[in-house]
């Protein structure tokens, strides 16, 4: 079972940031929240990854608070490109050992409308 | 690099009948493991591998089989075709096994419809 939970559907316009949250209240110790983001047909694209405070890269950012059981993707100035399926993962222990396996959920729809 | 390779892309099969849905990649990654996609459902995991020799269960094993005899492949077989098994199927890889600095690259996935 996915570990996370994050909003079914959002909507947007050209030009906003998009702030996506994730909860993920039994991350463990060694795990890193990773963001995908999946387009129709497609397979899913990593988006950026983290483990603790903020993290940036030259799509998005990504905020963790000091107690790990939350994350907020930022996506700035969202275009119509953007629309998308966003997905929120934590490492699972379920299968594969000490590190686990990433396991996803239903993810967030995206919608960006000019 | 042509990253993570999935062939085919489409597929139809008749109930009963068996295949094996091919996963390459030439990253030298260790991990490799396969996701089914139902529509409007998230990507749940069929098997995975941490290298050479080395394959496990995930979330949804039933009616699947893998083998990974290289670093480089890593097959999917559907045993007896049924409905139910008609999804997206995507391969991914990674260079280390769900933690670390590297996210994991997805195939473009293949498309099987079993009627």
């Amino acid at each position: 079972l996915a570990k996370t939970t994050q909003p079914i559907s959002m909507d947007s316009y050209e030009g906003q940031e998009v702030n996506i949250t994730c909860s993920h209240n039994n991350i463990a110790t060694n795990d890193y929240i990773t963001w995908y983001q999946q387009f129709p047909s497609q397979g899913p694209r990593f988006i950026i990854q983290g483990y603790k405070t903020k993290v940036t890269n030259e799509v998005a950012s990504l905020f963790i608070p000091a107690d790990r059981k939350s994350s907020t993707l930022s996506l700035p100035r969202v275009s119509l490109s953007d629309t998308a399926v966003y997905y929120c993962l934590v490492g699972d222990r379920n299968y594969g050992g000490s590190q686990g396996n990433l396991i996803f959920g239903k993810g967030t729809k995206l919608s960006v409308k000019p | 690099n042509a990253g993570v390779t999935q062939t085919p892309k489409f597929q139809v099969l008749k109930t009963g009948q068996s295949m094996t849905l091919q996963c390459a990649q030439d990253m030298n990654h260790e991990y490799m493991s396969w996701y089914r996609q139902d529509p409007g459902m998230g990507l749940r995991l069929i098997h995975y591998s941490v290298g050479a020799g080395i394959t496990d269960q995930g979330e949804v094993p039933n009616g699947y089989n893998v083998s990974r005899s290289t670093t480089e492949d890593f097959p999917l077989r559907l045993l007896s075709a049924a409905p139910s098994q008609t999804s997206v199927y995507f391969c991914a890889s990674s260079y280390t096994h769900g933690q670390g600095a590297y996210g994991y690259t997805f195939g473009s996935g293949t498309r099987l419809t079993v009627v």
